[in-house]
């Protein structure tokens, strides 16, 4: 079975502050991928970073960049110099092109304060 | 181009009354997703479409729910004899099958209320 974590229901951060958020998971598989999508309050779901599982080097997009460690089932996002604009729901999910399901995880709540 | 689009945007109906909701993918996008998501929960898959056919329907919670998809693109969700517990945002999402970044594109969802 293929899981997403996110311990984490809620965090805040200071603007232009730096805030990780964590994601484990689990799978069997050995060929997927990994992704955080962002849910502002407007409800759409936009893309913020992927990464290959396959691919050693962690994946950055900006201010936004993640600790991939594969051998932990790990995958966290740091988001640097935040904005007010980043604040949202943000969820890690993961994709086996196997099963071509999308597992989410339950989502971290962040706020970011002026 | 466009991007997927859900309609209606919110939708508040009786108890026992069905409801259609409807998601337009992204054109030439042959996989479609429906999601539910529950008040501060994550994201519940419903049921999975590659072109019209659908080869996952785990997801749907009841036989209550159903779906469909027409001609590879509209897809309709239908909920018969909705319950309270069914209040909820319905998210779709579609993804191209040759696209090698699985990346999925979301709509905006339509905000289910059951009184």
């Amino acid at each position: 079975a293929q899981t997403v974590t996110q311990s984490q229901p809620e965090m805040s951060v200071q603007e232009a502050e730096t805030v990780t958020l964590s994601c484990t998971y689990d799978t069997s598989e050995n060929n997927y991928y990994l992704f955080w999508y962002k849910q502002p309050p407007s409800r759409q779901m936009i893309l913020v970073i992927r990464q290959e599982a396959y691919k050693q080097q962690n994946a950055t997009e900006n201010r936004f960049s993640v600790n991939f460690q594969k051998a932990a089932k790990s995958f966290s996002l740091k988001i640097s110099d935040s904005q007010l604009g980043d604040t949202a729901m943000y969820f890690c999910a993961l994709y086996a092109p196997i099963i071509y399901k999308y597992i989410f995880g339950t989502g971290t709540r962040l706020k970011v304060l002026a | 181009g466009a991007g997927v689009s859900q309609s209606p945007s919110n939708k508040v109906t009786e108890k026992g009354k069905d409801v259609e909701l409807r998601c337009d993918p992204i054109s030439g996008h042959t996989a479609l997703y429906w999601y539910r998501q529950s008040l501060g929960q994550g994201l519940e898959f419903l049921i999975y479409f590659q072109g019209n056919s659908a080869p996952d329907k785990s997801g749907l919670p009841s036989d209550r729910f159903s779906a469909e998809r027409t001609g590879g693109s509209v897809s309709t969700l239908t909920i018969q004899r909705t319950q309270q517990e069914d209040s909820a945002v319905y998210l779709c999402a579609s993804s191209s099958a040759g696209s090698y970044t699985y990346e999925q594109y979301f709509g905006p969802g339509t905000r289910l209320t059951v009184t």
